[in-house]
């Protein structure tokens, strides 16, 4: 879905370095996440907005930060990367819907690897 | 909070077959369940879902059941082609306003 992006696709870098993964989206969508990726773990929520005002903390949120800059940007940031945050990062938005059903559309995910 | 347990981690079945995915939930009060595609090396997509006031929902060859008095939901998937070989995520919306997900079924459709 192009109406979500994330920048970096791909981030190699160094344990205690600071990094930040961005998601934009052109959907007009006010409620954005972002989750974690890990092999038989499926997707962990770190952090959630429903608006720009409203920042949650959601399952792993330990060790990282977020920032909602605007309503179509979302910024992940890992103050002092480790290793055990090598995963597939993957943001998302969704708009309420009737009787809480709502769909939410991912992006294309932000592979990061810290050695 | 919420607690969602998904069932197998991976599911290998012959083309033509069907398959089976299963979620348990722990909060009563739960009352949306989608159901996710992941193919490899793409983003999860929305494929079907269901609301508590309903028992199944059909599309086409998949399909959805719920059991609200056993707080558990399934993935039904018929005549399973090779395309159908993805990780399928259940979810469900939970009293805070978001998804929980389950850990994630490996499908795998061998011609």
């Amino acid at each position: 879905d192009a109406d979500v992006t994330q920048t970096p696709r791909n981030r190699i870098t160094k344990t205690g370095k600071r990094i930040m993964l961005e998601c934009s989206q052109t959907k007009g969508h006010d409620r954005m996440y972002w989750y974690r990726q890990d092999p038989g773990l499926g997707l962990q929520l770190i952090y959630y907005s429903f608006d720009v005002k409203d920042i949650n903390k959601g399952e792993i949120s330990d060790g990282y930060s977020v920032s909602r800059q605007a309503q179509a940007k979302f910024s992940l940031s890992l103050e002092s990367a480790i290793p055990n945050q090598t995963a597939l990062y993957f943001c998302a938005t969704s708009v309420p819907g009737q009787g809480n059903q709502e769909t939410q559309y991912f992006g294309p995910g932000t592979r990061l690897l810290v050695l | 909070g919420e607690n969602v347990e998904q069932h197998p981690s991976t599911l290998s079945v012959q083309e033509g077959d069907s398959a089976v995915i299963k979620c348990t939930y722990s909060d009563s009060a739960s009352n949306y369940f989608p159901w996710y595609k992941q193919e490899l090396g793409k983003r999860p997509q929305l494929i079907i879902d269901i609301r508590s006031n309903v028992g199944e929902k059909k599309d086409q060859r998949i399909a959805v059941t719920l059991n609200k008095t056993a707080k558990h939901f399934s993935l039904h998937i018929t005549e399973t082609q090779p395309e159908d070989s993805a990780v399928y995520f259940c979810a469900v919306f939970d009293q805070g306003g978001k998804l929980i997900f389950g850990q994630g079924t490996e499908l795998s459709v061998k011609p």
